[in-house]
């Protein structure tokens, strides 16, 4: 059974900071990672889905990497905002369940 | 509309009452997800259906929870009996290719409080 680690829980860095969020998986025969922003009592957002053929996504400030063999994906923040404050939750498919398993998410404070 | 949507946003509800949560897909998404998340956890899986057929539901924690989508859009998530511990955010989301491993999209999600 997969499971998703996300550390650390919650993280506070000054504007401006680059900045990386980790997580593990225990299963590395996954079909794909995506990683989700949530804002306060929101719901989710994608952010990116890295399928597993291949290493990384970027979208703008976010580059997101995946390494299989090691179990690990990385969201690598550049240039933080105060805006980027709110919770990322990394989630992946894996074996032959179609549902996503979650980690438990890094609280992200960016301080002005 | 552009996303999923979920009604209610909120319902507040007594021990031992029925509800309904409800979920309306993107338009033409082929897959859709229950979820449920409790404070400071990610969401945790509960049903996925394929068309109008539950194609898993191994994340129903028991008998009292159904989930139904008739003609293959919308969907209810149904509850018997509510306790206090079903108390969570449920979370419903959508995708479009059949085999259900591509991006799955999030609506803003029901927040579910038994007194």
């Amino acid at each position: 059974k997969q499971e998703v680690t996300q550390i650390p829980a919650a993280l506070s860095v000054p504007e401006g900071e680059n900045l990386v969020l980790n997580c593990s998986f225990t299963d590395s025969a996954i079909y794909n990672l995506q990683w989700f922003r949530q804002d306060p009592g929101k719901g989710l957002t994608s952010l990116l889905l890295i399928q597993s053929s291949q290493r990384e996504q970027t979208s703008g400030r976010l580059n997101a990497s995946l390494d299989k063999s090691s179990g690990r994906s990385t969201l690598y923040i550049a240039a933080s905002q105060p805006g980027d404050s709110a919770t990322y939750l990394c989630a992946s498919h894996s074996g032959s369940a179609r549902q996503l398993t979650f980690g438990s998410g890094t609280q992200l404070t960016v301080l002005p | 509309g552009a996303g999923v949507s979920q009604t209610p946003s909120n319902k507040v509800t007594e021990k031992g009452k029925y509800v309904e949560l409800r979920c309306d897909p993107i338009s033409g998404h082929t897959a859709l997800y229950w979820y449920r998340q409790s404070l400071g956890q990610g969401p945790e899986f509960l049903i996925y259906f394929q068309g109008t057929g539950a194609a898993d539901d191994s994340g129903l924690p028991n008998d009292r929870f159904f989930a139904v989508r008739p003609e293959g859009s919308v969907s209810t998530l149904k509850i018997q009996r509510t306790e206090r511990g079903d108390s969570a955010v449920y979370l419903c989301a959508s995708s479009y290719y059949p085999t259900g491993y591509n991006e799955q999209f999030f609506g803003p999600g029901t927040r579910l409080t038994v007194l």
